[in-house]
């Protein structure tokens, strides 16, 4: 069964300096998407950055860069210069491929908070 | 552009009680979803419809019903709350389901509390 773990409850970085956010995922579909959400106090979810399994290259979204290692089966995400307005909560969630009427869900992890100090 | 709407924003229910989370999208979308968030275990998807007219349960469908009468609306339906349903339920759309890279767009969010 797919699953999705995110170890680290909470986070802090010095504004200006770089985090890594840890995802490790598991599935025996050799066909998937792995996806970061943030969601912010105000409760919203955004989209940060997608990474398919075929992908050749680690993907990149601004200062977001998704750190993807296959054969580990992780997908950490990367967030350099970090700012004050990054404080939030992030999300790792996976995508099978769906068939029939399985439906494209999302498993989401547990979930990092991530603190920025001025 | 509104992309997802759900109402109410916030609802305090006593248990026992039927209650029915709306949500409308107008991004024509076929895939629609509802999740729980609950803290320490990230969002849960609850139901979902691929597309008009079918329903699909997802990981924690148990007092919970939906419809899908048509591509914008996806009500969610608590025939009976009770103090567990506690959560705050996110709706979301995605333009199609069968492939992996698809986008989910998820609405502002209801907080439920039963009492």
């Amino acid at each position: 069964a797919q699953k999705i773990t995110q170890t680290q409850p909470g986070m802090f970085v010095q504004e200006k300096e770089a985090v890594t956010l840890d995802c490790t995922y598991d599935t025996s579909d050799p066909s998937y998407g792995l996806f970061w959400y943030k969601q912010p106090s105000s409760g919203e979810m955004i989209f940060l950055i997608y990474q398919g399994s075929y992908d050749q290259q680690n993907a990149t979204e601004g200062r977001y860069s998704l750190n993807f290692q296959k054969a580990r089966k992780s997908a950490n995400l990367v967030i350099s210069a970090s700012q004050l307005g990054d404080s939030a909560m992030y999300f790792c969630a996976m995508r099978e491929r769906s068939f029939g009427n399985q439906g494209g869900k999302l498993i989401f992890g547990q979930g990092t908070e991530l603190s920025v100090k001025p | 552009i509104a992309g997802i709407t759900q109402a109410p924003t916030s609802q305090i229910l006593a248990a026992g009680r039927r209650m029915t989370l709306r949500c409308t999208q107008d991004m024509r979308h076929n895939a629609m979803y509802w999740y729980r968030q609950d803290l320490g275990l990230g969002l849960r998807l609850i139901h979902y419809s691929n597309t008009a007219g079918t329903t699909g349960k997802g990981e924690v469908p148990d007092g919970y019903s939906v419809s899908r009468a048509n591509t914008d609306d996806f009500p969610l339906t608590l025939a009976s709350a009770v103090p567990s349903q506690t959560s705050v339920y996110f709706c979301a759309s995605s333009d199609g389901a069968g492939g992996p890279r698809i986008e989910q767009f998820f609405g502002p969010g209801t907080r439920l509390t039963v009492l």
